[in-house]
């Protein structure tokens, strides 16, 4: 996981609660992206970005906003959070054409 | 649509060979990879193989590519107890960037 900052490791937020899972990387990386890990449905994608001011979405993506304003840093934004986002996220970094993707450590949210 | 299948369970003994087996849909797809998950730990990545190979052995993995089939496997050989995890199979998806992920393979070890 050398290189992929994810904060906070653990948090849990009242329904309609607002938050803003931090991510970053120092290995000048293109590509950043967010999952969420839910039981039995193994790592969804959430949202990605292939640079700078580029961001595009997953295959799970409502209720979730990204920006990608700098090429360190891609945070993931609950405007309202529900319990059906009570999951596990992953950021993950990589460069566009390379063969190696890195993971955050995870951070584990609940809402209640 | 890109779509990754694996089994979820495997259950072997110490010392024997695993082989976790994963199908994939994107015949597009340049890079597979295999990632390990430890319980409550993040992903760590085990070993990838480009889309020209066949085969790929890295210690005590080996990776096996049919292309045709569009079927990739890891072979772990001399399973121990620390290898119990949950195993994932990825590709690259048709963006070049994005990973999908199959749900993953629980590998058991018992002794």
């Amino acid at each position: 996981n050398a290189g992929v900052t994810q904060t906070p490791k653990f948090q849990v937020l009242k329904t309609g609660q607002s938050m803003t899972l931090q991510c970053a990387q120092d290995m000048n990386h293109e590509y950043m992206s967010w999952y969420r890990q839910d039981p039995g449905m193994g790592l969804r994608l959430i949202h990605y970005s292939v640079g700078a001011g580029i961001t595009d979405q997953g295959e799970v993506p409502n209720g979730y906003n990204v920006s990608r304003s700098t090429t360190e840093d891609f945070p993931l934004r609950l405007l309202s959070a529900a319990p059906s986002q009570t999951s596990v996220y992953f950021c993950a970094s990589g460069q566009g054409q390379g063969n190696t993707i890195y993971f955050g450590e995870g951070s584990w949210l609940t809402v209640v | 649509g890109e779509d990754v299948e694996q089994s979820l369970f495997l259950s072997v003994r110490e010392g024997d060979s695993s082989v976790i087996n994963c199908t994939y849909t994107d015949s597009s797809s340049t890079y597979l990879y295999w990632y390990k998950q430890e319980p409550g730990a993040g992903l760590q990545l085990l070993t990838y193989i480009f889309s020209n190979m066949d085969m790929k052995q890295d210690q005590r993995l080996t990776v096996l590519l049919n292309k045709k089939d569009k079927h990739l496997s890891l072979r772990i050989a001399d399973t121990q107890t620390g290898d119990s995890a949950i195993y994932f199979c990825a590709e690259r998806g048709q963006a070049g960037t994005a990973l999908i992920f199959g749900k993953g393979t629980t590998l058991s070890v018992s002794s």
